[in-house]
């Protein structure tokens, strides 16, 4: 059974950086598959962050490249998210995901940008 | 950068009744169209991957259709926990959402 647990701080300060880490168990992050961040602001829908394919390339929201980094570390089988320069337009639920047939999400993380 | 508008924003239909949503891409994205339902409190469910292929265990009662910029999601016989957000998905080129459409069965 393929399980994503979102990690992190659920306060940020505005312009701080956000850190978040999805540790996956059941299946090996290099071995197949997309692993992704998405996020759902209240009351909005949802909005795709960035995408780490197996083999290790990176994919970003063009509307959030600037800010945003994701990374990996496959001895812990792990994926990490980085957005720097938060506002309060960054709150949100945060969700990692396996992206592909079946899909695999985490129970998602509330994240709030505020002082 | 590939954008994906979602038509109705909301539809209003009753249990039995059959569903049509729609998906257009702002460029070409082949086959590469995914639908997920989402409920909330839950997470979004896969219904539909590669525009016409049903997730395991979706039930037959959910189709998708569609290529190059033009995508539908037909739920043939509405049943009330159907009432969610439809989302689609592209997966040409990174992973963008649609803006949903609300279902509400009445």
């Amino acid at each position: 059974q393929v399980q994503l647990q979102e990690s992190g701080p659920g306060l940020v300060k505005p312009s701080d950086t956000l850190s978040l880490t999805c540790t996956v168990s059941g299946f090996s992050i290099s071995s197949g598959y997309y692993w992704g961040w998405i996020r759902q602001p209240p009351g909005k829908g949802l909005e795709w962050i960035a995408s780490l394919y197996y083999t290790g390339s990176r994919y970003y929201n063009p509307s959030l490249e600037s800010r945003v980094d994701i990374s990996r570390d496959t001895s812990k089988n792990q994926f990490s998210l980085r957005v720097s320069s938060v506002t309060a337009a960054d709150t949100a639920v945060y969700l990692c995901a396996r992206i592909g047939s079946p899909d695999y999400w985490g129970q998602g993380t509330l994240v709030t940008i505020s002082s | 950068e590939v954008v994906l508008t979602q038509s109705p924003a909301t539809l209003s239909l009753s249990p039995g009744e059959r569903a049509t949503l729609s998906c257009r891409a702002s460029q070409s994205i082949h086959t590469y169209l995914a639908w997920y339902q989402h409920r909330p409190g839950q997470t979004p469910g896969l219904l539909i991957y590669d525009a016409s292929k049903r997730a395991p265990g979706i039930p037959a009662r959910f189709s998708g259709s569609g290529s190059g910029t033009d995508f539908t999601l037909t739920i043939s016989s509405l049943e009330p926990e159907d009432s969610a957000i439809y989302y689609c998905q592209q997966r040409n080129n990174w992973h963008t959402f649609g803006q949903g459409t609300r279902l509400e069965i009445k």
